[in-house]
């Protein structure tokens, strides 16, 4: 079946710029998660969604970052006023029923955001 | 979630079995024991979990000492699309904390 989806798969911007950077999970996965990964280390957490309902923010870095799942599937991570700093792999997963843990989390190929 | 510890690196011959370490020694109870994958350009790939017992299934093996502070991922015979970066990551099994806490994990090279 298919897999999650992220689009696009590659931006470039310019520094100041506004992006968006969309989430396609498994159908019928009900959590969802964006993480970021700079070059060289591990995935970081940024925020988790249970359903249409942002469950867990504590990883987004400041404001100028925001998600949102208005109907509990896709999901859109935006980012305002873009700093090079932000330029790493988005990520995306989506699992099924959280409360059955232990879970697999799904991975999307990722969005390269690189920032000039 | 607890910490991991994790060797930078590792290289196996193909067809040869490829043993992984991974340390915790702060582990709790309701930790589960996750490993994952990152091929090169990919997102991540679930491998095996595990909480007490050893676990086996069409990817690996996992073998998770007695007093669960340490356990190693076993892949039995390693080909060329084993070589990836292996995460090895402790899940907190209660409510309220979902997400995955990754660390450098180990970078396999796998010698044809």
């Amino acid at each position: 079946g298919a897999g999650v989806s992220q689009t696009p798969s590659n931006k470039v911007t310019e520094k100041g710029k506004y992006v968006e950077l969309r989430c396609d999970p498994i159908s019928g996965h009900t959590a969802l998660y964006w993480y970021r990964q700079s070059l060289g280390q591990g995935p970081e957490f940024l925020i988790y969604f249970q359903g249409t309902g942002a469950a867990d923010d504590s990883g987004l870095p400041n404001d100028r970052f925001f998600a949102v799942r208005p109907e509990g599937s896709v999901s859109t991570l935006k980012i305002q006023r873009t700093e090079r700093g932000d330029s790493a792999v988005y990520l995306c997963a989506s699992s099924p029923d959280v409360s059955r843990a232990p879970y697999e989390q799904y991975f999307g190929p990722g969005t390269r955001l690189t920032v000039t | 979630d607890a910490k991991t510890t994790q060797p930078n690196s590792m290289e196996s011959n193909e067809e040869e079995p490829v043993h992984l370490p991974c340390n915790h020694s702060t582990i709790s109870g309701t930790d589960y024991i996750h490993w994952y994958r990152q091929l090169p350009s990919q997102g991540p790939e679930y491998v095996i979990h595990g909480l007490t017992s050893n676990v086996n299934n069409r990817m690996a093996s996992l073998a998770i000492a007695e007093d669960r502070k340490s356990s190693t991922l076993i892949l039995h015979r390693a080909t060329l699309r084993d070589a990836a970066v292996y995460y090895c990551i402790l899940k907190y099994s209660g409510a309220g904390s979902y997400q995955l806490t990754f660390g450098k994990g180990t970078k396999l090279s796998v010698i044809p």
